[in-house]
């Protein structure tokens, strides 16, 4: 089954623990996001990548890094997360190049930040 | 900064009614997508629309995109159950990232038996 897979799907922690936040999707694409889904604000892109090895940022890139060393994973790391990262995130990948490509979404990581 | 604004925020309705969706916007796009998210899951592509005044229909479900193309809409006709969900519209602007996409807020909707 094709599909964008996440883990952990829920996660508390506090503040300053580094955690990782992982993706992968098997459906060979080679575009993949990370975005965060916040009440009121829609869903807004952190990072993307092209393929393996280029990333780049997007809206709202503080506080987080990514890396792309495979092309079917794409993890989502928080060095030093702080409340304000509070957020439903979502990992996306695309086949199709080019503007308005259809995304493939995950299934979302709640994660809660004390 | 660009911006698309849906309304309503929230419907509740009753099966069988019919309701419309709307996306605004002060930008153009290249294109406009409508998701719906259900609870506990990623958005799932509803349809695309490219070209100013497309309609395009699915099943009940008729989306149409703005000649000037900075609007959309998304009609329902005899709304089911099963229509309940988040509805979020997404912009592609003309100048961004390779699939660089504007979210809306989105429009949660309940329709009731």
């Amino acid at each position: 089954e094709a599909q964008v897979t996440q883990n952990p799907r829920y996660l508390i922690t506090v503040t300053g623990k580094k955690l990782t936040v992982t993706c992968s999707q098997n459906m060979n694409h080679e575009y993949m996001s990370w975005y965060r889904q916040d009440p009121g604000l829609g869903l807004r892109q952190i990072y993307y990548s092209m393929n393996v090895e280029v990333t780049d940022k997007g809206d709202v890139p503080e506080g987080y890094k990514v890396s792309r060393k495979e092309k079917r994973n794409f993890p989502l790391i928080l060095e030093s997360p702080s409340p304000n990262q509070t957020s439903l995130y979502f990992c996306a990948s695309s086949s199709l190049p080019g503007q308005g490509a259809e995304q493939y979404f995950g299934p979302g990581t709640r994660l809660t930040v004390t | 900064t660009q911006l698309l604004e849906q309304s309503p925020q929230f419907l509740s309705i009753q099966e069988g009614e019919n309701l419309t969706v709307y996306c605004n916007s002060s930008s153009v796009f290249s294109s406009l997508q409508w998701y719906r998210q259900e609870p506990g899951e990623g958005p799932v592509l509803l349809v695309t629309v490219v070209t100013g005044g497309e309609v395009k229909k699915l099943k009940r479900l008729t989306f149409q995109f703005g000649d000037a193309r900075k609007d959309s809409s998304l009609h329902i006709t005899a709304a089911q159950t099963g229509d309940t969900g988040l509805y979020l519209c997404a912009g592609a602007p003309f100048s961004g990232g390779y699939n660089k996409l504007i979210f809306g807020a989105g429009t949660r909707l309940a329709v009731h038996p």
